[in-house]
């Protein structure tokens, strides 16, 4: 069976705060991938991030960035330099090599001006 | 334009009376799935379609049926629905899924459904 575990459930941080959301995902699947995906408050979700369990660099998009450690299983997220518009449910999702895909609890973020 | 669309949007609806919910993609994608939202509980994944005629469950199936006759449409189907499935449903689909390396999956708008 497969556990995505995201430590935060609610976050609140002041506008250009930096924020962390963790994330560990639990599998016997040596293959596997994990994904983030934002919902805001208007209730789509949204891609924002896939990553092989083969690969383990880090990445950057823009204010976001990506840290995945097979070693622990964690794929957090940052947020540098947080805006109001940031403000979501952000879920953590892994998915095994036969096709199912497990998502976290969510983490609420809320960024205040 | 690229989209998943689900029909209806919102439904309230009785215990016993049978419901289909429909999903359908255009992107000629292989890999559907269906997901429950509830409070604190994330989304989670009722079933999923690898490819046209092959349906697995996910952790939720209890209740719900599924089927993938064509490779654009994914209805869920509560044969007796009960007031313990009411939630917020989401369609999913991908280019590939599983060992084909999972692509991003592109979500529908939801489907809000009360049962009484």
């Amino acid at each position: 069976a497969q556990k995505v575990t995201q430590a935060q459930t609610e976050i609140s941080v002041v506008e250009k705060e930096d924020v962390t959301l963790d994330c560990v995902y639990e599998t016997r699947d040596t293959t596997y991938y994990l994904f983030w995906y934002k919902q805001p408050p208007s209730g789509e979700l949204v891609f924002l991030i896939r990553r092989n369990s083969f690969d383990e660099q880090n990445e950057i998009s823009g204010r976001y960035s990506w840290n995945f450690q097979k070693s622990t299983s964690s794929f957090n997220f940052t947020i540098t330099a947080s805006q109001v518009v940031d403000s979501a449910v952000y879920f953590c999702a892994g998915g095994t090599s036969y096709g199912k895909l497990t998502f976290g609890q969510g983490t609420i973020l809320t960024v205040h001006p | 334009e690229a989209q998943v669309t689900q029909n209806p949007r919102y439904l309230i609806t009785v215990t016993g009376k049978k419901l289909t919910v429909t999903c359908s993609q255009n992107m000629n994608h292989e890999y559907m799935s269906w997901y429950r939202q509830d409070p604190g509980l994330g989304l989670r994944q009722i079933y999923y379609s690898m490819n046209v005629e092959v349906t697995d469950k996910g952790d939720v199936p209890e209740g719900y049926k599924v089927s993938r006759k064509e490779k654009r449409n994914f209805p869920l189907i509560l044969e007796s629905p009960s007031p313990n499935q009411t939630s917020l449903y989401f369609c999913a689909s991908s280019l590939h899924g599983g060992r084909r390396s999972y692509n991003e999956q592109f979500f529908g708008p939801g489907t809000r459904l009360t049962v009484l």
